[in-house]
């Protein structure tokens, strides 16, 4: 069965930094493009970046790029969203996502982040 | 990097059928068949309806169907039912190779 499971979420002052975690089962990890998307309260998705099998290749939305980073360890089966320089309006639900748009598109239950002083 | 335009909201009656357009431009939906639609009720993860325009995942009900003309794609949902009361929103693959997600519809079942 496949599993996304999101944490790291929480309360960060604004200019503060957060990492997102996504540890993943049930699926060979390690051969498939990973996505974050983030969904604020009370509104739509926005996609947020995309990361490569094997860590090297990422692209990110205007934005977030410059201030997010996203990776993934292979080994450990887990994908990471670092967050610097948060504003209020990067409070959102966010959610990693497994082959999104895909046949096999699958998203966890997602993590909630919040920017406020 | 412009949110994909969708009607903000569309009701039907059950059994009726009811369509839900997403408008991009000739740098996303126009460019490439890469359309997906996503259901999501309240508090839940977001669901995939369909993909590549008009592909249907498996275990996903045939009464869900996609297209695509120009810059314009469509999810509609014939034979509604109480259960398809949800959000819906469009994703296509961009230009800059990203993805953009729709503005969202509320579909409500009168």
């Amino acid at each position: 069965e496949v599993q996304l499971v999101e944490s790291g979420g929480g309360l960060v002052q604004p200019g503060g930094s957060l990492r997102l975690s996504c540890a993943a089962s049930g699926f060979t990890f390690s051969s498939y493009w990973m996505h974050w998307v983030r969904q604020a309260p009370g509104k739509g998705l926005v996609w947020v970046s995309r990361i490569n099998p094997d860590g090297s290749y990422t692209t990110y939305a205007d934005s977030v790029k410059g201030r997010f980073t996203m990776s993934r360890d292979n080994a450990k089966n887990t994908l990471y969203l670092q967050m610097n320089s948060l504003r209020a309006e990067d409070t959102a639900v966010y959610y990693c996502a497994w082959d999104l748009t895909g046949p096999r598109d699958y998203w966890g239950q997602g993590t909630l982040v919040t920017v406020s002083s | 990097q412009s949110a994909l335009t969708q009607p903000a909201s569309v009701s039907g009656s059950p059994g009726q059928s009811i369509a839900i357009s997403c408008t991009g431009t000739s740098s996303d939906v126009g460019a490439y068949d890469y359309v997906s639609w996503y259901q999501q009720h309240p508090d839940k993860a977001p669901k995939l309806m369909i993909y590549d325009v008009s592909k249907r995942p498996s275990g996903v009900s045939d009464r869900f169907s996609g297209s695509k003309s120009d810059n314009t794609a469509s999810l509609t949902i014939s034979g509604l039912q109480a259960e398809d009361e949800a959000d819906y929103y469009c994703c296509s693959y961009a230009s800059g190779y990203i993805y953009v997600f729709g503005t969202g519809t509320k579909v409500t079942v009168l």
